[in-house]
């Protein structure tokens, strides 16, 4: 079974600053994707960002990208030039690559809640 | 794109009550997948369909729980004789293809009196 740890549960930061949300994971899959979701006060989850972990480079979208460290487990997201319109739940998740009769199992975090101040 | 659509947005309900929860995927998207989260938590996996086939459940659906996906559209989760421990939110969310990215829904939220 897999397991996805979020050690900070509030973070804040100025408008325009840049904050780093940590996330570790434990498996023992090989093949597996990791993601960042926003969840914002409307309560839909959405998509951030997305790491294969077969690739050694580090996604990045936009204002938005991470630090994955595939031997110590570790998938950090790094939010620059941060904005009002980031404060949100984010969420860690892990998906062990997709197959058989399992798709889209995603397994998350405990979420870390972050406010932008202006 | 109309997106992935949940109906209640709200409901409560008095402990021992049946509550059905309606789920509409995106249009095309053969996968669908309900989760629970609880307060300060993250979203925990439910279960699973591939078009109307239920193919996995977690071991959180008891006996009281049951979903179906008649026509490999839109599905529900009906939850009967509620307990006060099924206050929580539940979140459809749809994929196509290998299914790696998820299209959330806004949920609904239930809250057991």
């Amino acid at each position: 079974a897999q397991t996805v740890t979020q050690s900070q549960p509030e973070m804040s930061v100025q408008e325009a600053e840049t904050v780093t949300l940590s996330c570790t994971y434990d498996t023992s899959e090989s093949n597996y994707y990791l993601f960042w979701y926003k969840q914002p006060p409307s309560r839909q989850m959405i998509l951030v960002i997305r790491q294969e972990a077969y690739k050694q480079q580090n996604a990045t979208e936009n204002r938005f990208s991470v630090n994955f460290q595939k031997a110590a487990k570790s998938f950090s997201l790094k939010i620059s030039d941060s904005q009002l319109g980031d404060t949100a739940m984010y969420f860690c998740a892990f998906m062990k690559r997709p197959g058989g009769t399992s798709y889209g199992k995603l397994t998350f975090g405990q979420g870390t809640i972050l406010t932008v101040h202006p | 794109d109309t997106g992935v659509s949940q109906d209640p947005r709200h409901k409560i309900t008095k402990r021992g009550q049946n509550v059905t929860f309606r789920c509409d995927p995106i249009s095309e998207h053969n996968r669908l997948y309900w989760y629970r989260q609880t307060l300060g938590q993250g979203p925990e996996f439910l279960t699973y369909f591939q078009n109307e086939a239920q193919l996995e459940k977690s071991r959180l659906l008891s006996d009281r729980f049951s979903a179906e996906r008649p026509k490999g559209s839109f599905s529900t989760l009906e939850i009967q004789r509620t307990e006060q421990g099924d206050s929580a939110m539940y979140l459809c969310a749809s994929s196509v293809g290998v299914g790696i990215r998820l299209f959330f829904g806004s949920g609904t939220q239930l809250s057991v009196l």
